[in-house]
């Protein structure tokens, strides 16, 4: 079976633009996270997804959305790009909303200039 | 606001040596999990802990909970380059999916 898809890998834009990243889950899984990875830090919770309806915000502007499809896949936007927001963007699937076990995508590598 | 600390931030050793990385966190861990990133790669899971004085193993990985539930660490014995990676702790917060991460280990075995 297929692990978590995301795509694009690799992405630059600059300041200003907005961005979209995507995320397919684990087939079966329902549950989709986001994370924001700086260079040199552990990932930080930005949105939770459960059943198409938001279960969990970190704390992140209102630049940054979300919304997950009927097929459980999932999309990040970020508005109003900022130099501080590139990072790597960690997407991960999990069967339920408190099922332990969360498993990861490769990320997207997002180069704000 | 839960933190969790770990240390060294960077360890560079030698093939065949032994090392340990810590985690600690600012309150009881609802449940410690350890995991690896490669380079280019999303976080692996390794292992979940939730005892207090657990000790669980996975092949050279020792894994230990602290009694008092705030504090972990991993031993790794005879590392090897593939061992080579983050090594990160994350705690589940309260009710929810979300994962609360330190800052990470990076780890270089060199052979």
């Amino acid at each position: 079976d297929a692990g978590v898809t995301q795509s694009p890998t690799h992405l630059i834009k600059t300041r200003g633009q907005h961005v979209t990243l995507r995320c397919s889950p684990i087939s079966g899984h329902k549950s989709v996270s986001w994370y924001q990875q700086v260079l040199g830090q552990g990932p930080q919770f930005i949105f939770q997804y459960y059943e198409k309806e938001e279960r969990g915000r970190g704390n992140f502007p209102d630049r940054f959305s979300a919304r997950q499809f009927p097929n459980y896949s999932s999309e990040l936007n970020v508005n109003a790009l900022l130099l501080g927001d590139s990072a790597l963007y960690l997407c991960a699937s999990s069967l339920g909303l408190l099922v332990e076990t969360q498993y990861f995508g490769p990320g997207t590598r997002l180069l704000v200039l | 606001t839960q933190l969790l600390e770990q240390s060294p931030q960077f360890l560079s050793i030698q093939e065949g040596e032994n090392l340990t990385v810590y985690c600690n966190s600012s309150s009881v861990f609802s449940s410690l999990q350890w995991y690896r990133q490669e380079p280019g790669e999303g976080p692996v899971l390794l292992v979940t802990v939730v005892t207090g004085g657990e000790v669980k193993k996975l092949k050279r990985l020792t894994f230990q909970f602290g009694d008092a539930r705030k504090d972990s660490s991993l031993h790794i014995t005879a590392a090897q380059p593939g061992d080579t990676g983050l090594y990160l702790c994350a705690d589940r917060s309260g009710n929810t999916g979300k994962l609360i991460f330190g800052q990470g280990t990076t780890l270089q075995v060199k052979p």
